[in-house]
């Protein structure tokens, strides 16, 4: 099992582009987690999915930020228009179910915005 | 409100030294409480949970639920233990996400 695999993990983008961040759980896996790191801070829950489905994402900016997780591939956490405040590390986590199960983490990606 | 605080961003020691990270959190309720690990250029690992009362690679933590507080300790540091530290604290219901303090890089010195 190769654990949770984040791609790219490192993408620069300039001001107005968008940015595509892609999270493949582990195997086995049907929940997934994605988190912010901005320098300096903590990690910060965005969203929560479960396979077709949202169930959390009160972390989310209500603008230009999205996030799937479809039947079959990754999830994708996709910011329109980004700006230079999205620069931060987004690290996205799996696991198998919901409740008392450990959350895996990825390598993250690191995104620029020049 | 939920948040998890780590107050030193920096901690040095010398190896042989006792460790100790500390963690306060603020919850309205029965958090799951966590350590997690990054070794420079590792991914985000965890350490130890609260409900596990385990010993991982020397390090223990105690939950304390009268001063709110979750330290991560060790009695002899390693180098290896380098590293950055996070402390998490997980709902016990509704959708279990992590809260997570802003970590502390310990650093043990030869």
């Amino acid at each position: 099992n190769a654990g949770v695999m984040q791609n790219p993990r490192h993408l620069v983008r300039r001001r107005g582009q968008e940015a595509r961040l892609r999270c493949s759980p582990m195997k086995g896996h049907s929940h997934v987690y994605w988190y912010r790191q901005l320098p300096e801070e903590g990690l910060k829950f965005m969203v929560y999915l479960q396979k077709e489905n949202i169930i959390d994402e009160s972390g989310m900016p209500k603008e230009r930020f999205s996030a799937e997780f479809p039947k079959e591939g990754p999830s994708i956490l996709r910011i329109q228009q980004v700006v230079r405040g999205d620069s931060a590390a987004y690290f996205c986590a799996s696991s198998p179910g919901q409740g008392m199960d450990e959350q895996f983490f990825g390598p993250g990606t690191r995104l620029t915005v020049l | 409100a939920q948040r998890v605080t780590q107050p030193e961003k920096l901690l040095s020691v010398f190896k042989g030294a006792p460790v100790e990270l500390k963690c306060n959190y603020s919850y309205s309720g029965s958090p799951e409480l966590f350590w997690y690990v990054q070794y420079s250029r590792q991914r985000l690992q965890l350490l130890l949970r609260h409900i596990s009362r385990e010993s991982i690679k020397g390090f223990t933590a105690d939950l304390n639920k009268g001063e709110t507080s979750f330290h991560l300790k060790k009695p002899f540091a390693q180098e290896e233990d380098s590293a950055m530290y996070y402390c998490a604290l997980r709902a016990t219901s509704g959708t279990y996400k992590y809260i997570f303090g802003t970590g502390t890089r310990l650093k043990v010195l030869a």
